[in-house]
């Protein structure tokens, strides 16, 4: 099983700052297969990226993926309000397919 | 638009079957490529996925469930079924169904999302 290890846990930042999200394997993941979603409080996950930089349909240009191997980034510009939420990466190359812990990024 | 919905008791005893449903509309569940998957999130918890079933049949579930696991699809009502068996307290979750399309050996991550239903496993 590919464990998916995300950092930092917690990020405290203001609106208008940028936000750099680690999500690290336990084995390399083919980068098509990673993914990144987005879970505001009470709600469903939402894909945000897929494959490791595509954007999801809707999803704003602020929030861009990059990566290979072992380690993946989630970078988000700007935060606006809406975004304080968490974060999670998922693998699906390899079965079991994975999600990392989560990251939340709070004001 | 495709849309889907969890369904199902918010309740099961301890070690009964919980049965879940996941609802496909906006499309049909039989067409294209996708995946079919189920997720579940014990409350203040990260997300485990539990197993997939494709649209043009197959299964694969995580090793950690899958002595206890059993999905199937209904195409005639557009619906897919989970089966847990022998729960426990550690089943207490809020179960999400969710799809994710391929194409060509392209995946495109989990796209849509149930709202999902909360099970609660009692003693």
């Amino acid at each position: 099983e590919i464990v998916l290890t995300q950092s930092p846990g917690t990020l405290s930042l203001s609106p208008g700052e940028s936000a750099t999200l680690s999500c690290r394997a336990s084995q390399s993941v083919n980068s098509a297969y990673l993914a990144w979603y987005q879970q505001r409080p009470g709600q469903a996950p939402r894909l945000l990226i897929y494959g490791p930089s595509g954007r999801a349909t809707g999803i704003p240009d602020r929030f861009s993926g990059s990566g290979s191997g072992t380690d993946f980034t989630l970078t988000i510009s700007s935060l606006e309000p809406e975004d304080f939420a968490v974060y999670y990466c998922q693998q699906y190359g390899n079965s079991p397919w994975t999600f990392g812990q989560g990251t939340k990024v709070e004001i | 638009q495709v849309q889907v919905q969890e369904s199902g008791p918010g309740l099961v005893k301890a070690s009964q079957t919980l049965s879940l449903t996941c609802t496909v509309s906006g499309g049909s569940i039989s067409s294209g490529s996708f995946y079919w998957s189920w997720i579940r999130q014990p409350a203040g918890k990260g997300l485990e996925w539990i197993g997939r079933i494709y649209s043009r049949g197959g299964t694969n579930y995580n090793p950690s469930l899958k002595t206890r696991v059993t999905m199937s699809v209904d195409a005639s009502k557009s619906q897919f079924s989970l089966k847990l068996t022998s729960v426990t307290a550690a089943d207490t979750a809020v179960y999400y169904c969710a799809r994710l399309p391929t194409v060509a050996q392209a995946y495109y991550g989990m796209d849509v999302w149930g709202q999902g239903t909360t099970v609660t496993v009692s003693s």
